[in-house]
């Protein structure tokens, strides 16, 4: 059984530029979470996706959008990169209901913004 | 607001000893609680989750939690670390308005020979 699955492993992006990362939730799954970690830091949430709509958010910027596609698997897409984007992107997928709390984690995408 | 404290940034302890991973947390209600290991330049893995019930509970690899609610901790135990422990160890509370994931800053472990 496949884990969640998440490409690429690492990313070199200037600032001003776009950036899409993608994520394939753990068979079985249908809401996948997205993160970011920056260095020294905790992840905290971008947002959350189900059924192909966005059913929660966190405090970021419009920059940060994504897609949910009808296979569950899931894109984060960032514009007009800053410095500061520079961070390990986590996607998290889990059931939709009945155990949406529990998350499980892939191997996290590092995005390095010069 | 929900959040997760967790006081030790770094801790070292010797092969074989016993281990505590200190968290806290703020939540109004019945918490559901995690803790989360990541290797260097890893994902995070889950050990172990507190939603109800037995106030200890049991992960994988060894480690237990305690809930105390009186004090608003959840701390990580162990009690024989191997030199394969040594990762970065995250608490997390879910909940919340956004019902996601709120984590803690880490705690890094390093383990001596």
């Amino acid at each position: 059984d496949a884990g969640v699955t998440q490409s690429p492993t690492h990313l070199i992006k200037t600032r001003g530029q776009q950036v899409t990362l993608r994520c394939s939730p753990k068979s079985g799954h249908d809401t996948v979470s997205w993160y970011q970690q920056a260095l020294g830091q905790g992840p905290q949430f971008i947002f959350q996706y189900y059924e192909e709509e966005e059913r929660q958010r966190g405090n970021f910027p419009d920059r940060f959008s994504g897609h949910q596609f009808p296979n569950y698997s899931s894109e984060l897409n960032v514009n007009a990169l800053l410095l500061g984007d520079s961070a390990l992107y986590l996607c998290a997928s889990s059931p939709g209901t009945g155990g949406w709390e529990t998350q499980y984690f892939g191997p996290g995408t590092r995005l390095l913004v010069l | 607001a929900q959040s997760v404290t967790q006081p030790d940034i770094h801790i070292t302890v010797s092969e074989g000893a016993s281990l505590e991973l200190r968290c806290n947390y703020s939540y109004g209600a019945t918490p559901y609680l995690f803790w989360y290991v990541q290797s260097p330049g890893q994902g995070l893995q889950l050990l172990l989750k507190y939603f109800s019930g037995d106030t200890l509970v049991q992960g994988i690899k060894g480690f237990e939690a305690e809930f105390k609610r009186s004090q608003s901790s959840f701390n990580l135990r162990k009690p024989s670390v191997h030199w394969s422990d040594a990762a970065e160890y995250f608490c997390a509370v879910f909940g919340g308005s956004q019902g996601n994931l709120i984590f803690g800053k880490g705690t890094k472990l390093s383990v001596k020979p």
